[in-house]
């Protein structure tokens, strides 16, 4: 199975800082993508899909660049409470068993 | 609605013991995959459902892991003779159908070989 990679991290920001994630994937014929979130000893939640024109929702950005294989997410004015494990996900490709990344960890510290 | 849900929510074995470990996953969902996480780890893909058959068990680590599911329902999976190095939390997950593409999970058990 194709690879998924990403920065463990952690990302250790303050409240309120920019931060951003980036993910790649190695099978060209993935088609759908997202960033689910995983807090400490709980399971991992549906945090938003990636499209390909890019898409916002609140604090979030999530962005899809195809001819680089990569998959970005953007979180903006941080609060304590982004504090997780971020994990990246490609799907399809003639498979129907999503692909996880190891996940970014993001600490945001008062 | 409910969610996925999994039992034990935590157990303990000692090595060489067999082991059963349960998941329910939402009612309807025609999809349903398990998951191994180590501790800091990601999550390894061990084998997905298909209502009751299994197209893809590829992830399944060694002949002591078995799965299957029943009723499009229940699904358990068991681990024989267990070895120090299974101990990690089984995830569960379950979807509308496999071109859906959230996954909604359980809580997981927590597999502790002593």
């Amino acid at each position: 199975r194709k690879e998924v990679e990403q920065d463990p991290g952690p990302f250790n920001v303050p409240e309120g800082a920019t931060v951003a994630f980036n993910c790649t994937y190695s099978n060209s014929a993935s088609q759908s993508f997202f960033w689910y979130r995983q807090d400490c000893r709980k399971e991992p939640k549906l945090l938003m899909s990636v499209y390909s024109s890019g898409n916002e929702d609140g604090r979030f950005t999530a962005q899809l660049n195809r001819a680089s294989q990569y998959i970005s997410l953007l979180i903006r004015d941080s609060k304590l409470s982004d504090s997780a494990t971020y994990l990246c996900v490609a799907k399809g490709g003639g498979s129907y068993i999503p692909t996880f990344g190891r996940g970014t960890s993001l600490i945001v510290h008062p | 609605g409910a969610g996925v849900s999994q039992s034990p929510s935590n157990k303990v074995t000692e090595k060489g013991k067999d082991v059963e470990l349960r998941c329910d996953p939402i009612s309807g969902h025609t999809a349903l995959y398990w998951y191994r996480q180590r501790l800091g780890q990601g999550l390894e893909f061990l084998i997905y459902f298909q209502g009751n058959s299994a197209p893809d068990k590829s992830g399944l680590p060694s002949d002591r892991f078995s799965a299957e599911r029943t009723g499009e329902s229940v699904s358990t999976l068991t681990i024989q003779r267990t070895q120090q190095e299974d101990s990690a939390v089984y995830l569960c997950a379950s979807s509308p159908s496999s071109s859906y593409n959230e996954q909604f999970f359980g809580p997981g058990t927590r597999l502790t070989v002593l």
